[in-house]
């Protein structure tokens, strides 16, 4: 069955460079979409497809898209960045969505 | 203010039936696809269901498939999902989400999301 795969963890020092990988065979073809997800909250969208930005969401916030692997980037992590962060995109065939294992960003 | 309510949830025993609710406030709900996302406790998301504005094109988790309806009532805003057969991997909680269907290749994501609904199936 089809999968997008991120790593399971991700640590930074705050001011640094996050960067968050989402890999699948269909994300050539589909959008992408990515959630934060502090403790006990509700995830939250901070990028939708693939770059777009939605209001109120931080400029340090961003996205791009290369072949089969997505990025999430958060430049200048600030420690109310520490979540976990989840990647979203449909299959080939726009029969099912899916989402990533998650990735738990630490700021260190 | 645009609002996702979910309810509905509670402990249910094995093979057991419930149906959740989600009440939407705030918006356009027939200009809307909507979803059903779950997490089980210290695990992902998992996608459940999505359903079209006018509730004409339905997906399902292959995995779930025959067992969880989803239905919407624009006259009503809400949104349902009727659980059969639960068994002890659908414990989660259960979240509303405002979005397109995943064949719907323009999708913005899921905007908005209700609090959650937990649910429990244990004997």
């Amino acid at each position: 069955s089809y999968e997008l795969t991120q790593p399971p963890s991700v640590s930074v020092s705050p001011g640094q460079t996050a960067r968050i990988t989402c890999s699948g065979d269909a994300l050539s073809k589909q959008y992408t979409h990515w959630y934060q997800q502090k403790p006990g909250q509700v995830p939250v969208l901070v990028i939708y497809k693939d770059s777009e930005r939605p209001s109120g969401i931080p400029e340090r916030f961003s996205g791009s898209s290369s072949g089969a692997t997505v990025t999430l980037t958060i430049g200048g992590v600030q420690a109310e960045d520490e979540a976990d962060y989840y990647c979203q995109s449909a299959d080939n065939s726009g029969s099912y969505w899916m989402f990533g294992g998650g990735t738990k960003l630490t700021v260190l | 203010e645009v609002q996702l309510v979910e309810s509905g949830g509670g402990l249910v025993k094995p093979g057991g039936s419930l149906r959740l609710s989600c009440a939407a406030s705030g918006f356009t709900f027939s200009k809307y696809g909507m979803n059903w996302v779950r997490q089980a406790p210290g695990k992902g998301l998992e996608w459940v269901s999505s359903i079209s504005r006018s509730g004409g094109d339905i997906n399902y988790a292959g995995s779930l498939k025959g067992r969880f309806t989803i239905t919407r009532d624009n006259a009503k805003n809400s949104l349902e999902l009727q659980m059969n057969s639960l068994r002890a991997e659908d414990t989660a909680v259960y979240f509303c989400a405002r979005g397109a269907p995943p064949d719907y290749y323009d999708s913005s994501g899921f905007d908005i999301w209700g609090q959650g609904t937990m649910v429990t199936v244990s004997s």
